[in-house]
């Protein structure tokens, strides 16, 4: 079956502008994860959803960060008045549950100017 | 708190040769998951394994192996006879089961070259 997309697969900005990363998970899997991959670093958690709600959003760096799942399926990730410190690859991840294994989409490239 | 340790920034061996990948994990959970991911160059990072703590039995895969021990808190995956298309960054990442920590805890990947 079809894995889990995100668009686009690479975002160009400029500092201060508002973005928005899209997140469609495998269908039928009610979990949903963001983290954020540096350069040459391990990706690091940013929020978890369960359903439409967010479990956990510790990992959030500041409140620019925010993220929604409306419909308990696809998810967005909002990031206002980017900085060039932004700057990082996004992954979603989602799993059929909690505690399960994570798959993990091809991640979007975002570069702050 | 939890914390993955790979100590090995990057390793270089020549094809057919067996690479043995460290994982060293700190955790105050008492059932905890461990897993090791693959992410080539193309940047996806792909499933390869998931432990859980109460099951310390090796595994084996194929080509693949991976060594649990408890005692050292050690998860280290091991690759015999590598191919080039084994060249990859691996990254082993950890998961309690408390409430709020099912998020992923990764450490920084070692980066593996296989040349031919």
């Amino acid at each position: 079956g079809a894995g889990v997309s995100q668009t686009p697969s690479n975002k160009v900005t400029e500092k201060g502008k508002y973005v928005e990363l899209r997140c469609d998970p495998i269908s039928g899997h009610t979990a949903l994860y963001w983290y954020r991959q540096s350069l040459g670093q391990g990706p690091e958690f940013l929020i978890y959803f369960q359903g439409t709600g967010a479990a956990d959003d510790s990992g959030l760096p500041n409140d620019r960060f925010f993220a929604v799942r409306p419909e308990g399926s696809v998810s967005t990730l909002k990031i206002q008045r980017t900085e060039r410190g932004d700057s990082a690859v996004y992954l979603c991840a989602s799993s059929p549950g909690l505690v399960e294994t994570q798959y993990f989409g091809p991640g979007t490239r975002l570069l702050v100017l | 708190a939890q914390k993955v340790t790979q100590a090995q920034t990057e390793i270089s061996v020549v094809e057919k040769e067996d690479v043995t990948l460290d994982c060293v994990y700190e955790t105050r959970d008492t059932t905890y998951y461990l897993f090791w991911y693959k992410q080539p160059p193309s940047g996806e990072l792909v499933f390869l394994i998931r432990r859980n703590s109460f099951d310390e039995q090796n595994e084996i895969s194929g080509r693949y192996s991976w060594n649990f021990q408890k005692s050292t808190s050690s998860f280290n995956f091991t690759i015999t006879a590598s191919q080039v298309v084994d060249s990859a960054v691996y990254f082993c990442a950890l998961s309690g089961t408390q409430g709020g920590s099912e998020k992923l805890v990764f450490g920084k990947g070692t980066k593996l070259t296989v040349n031919p």
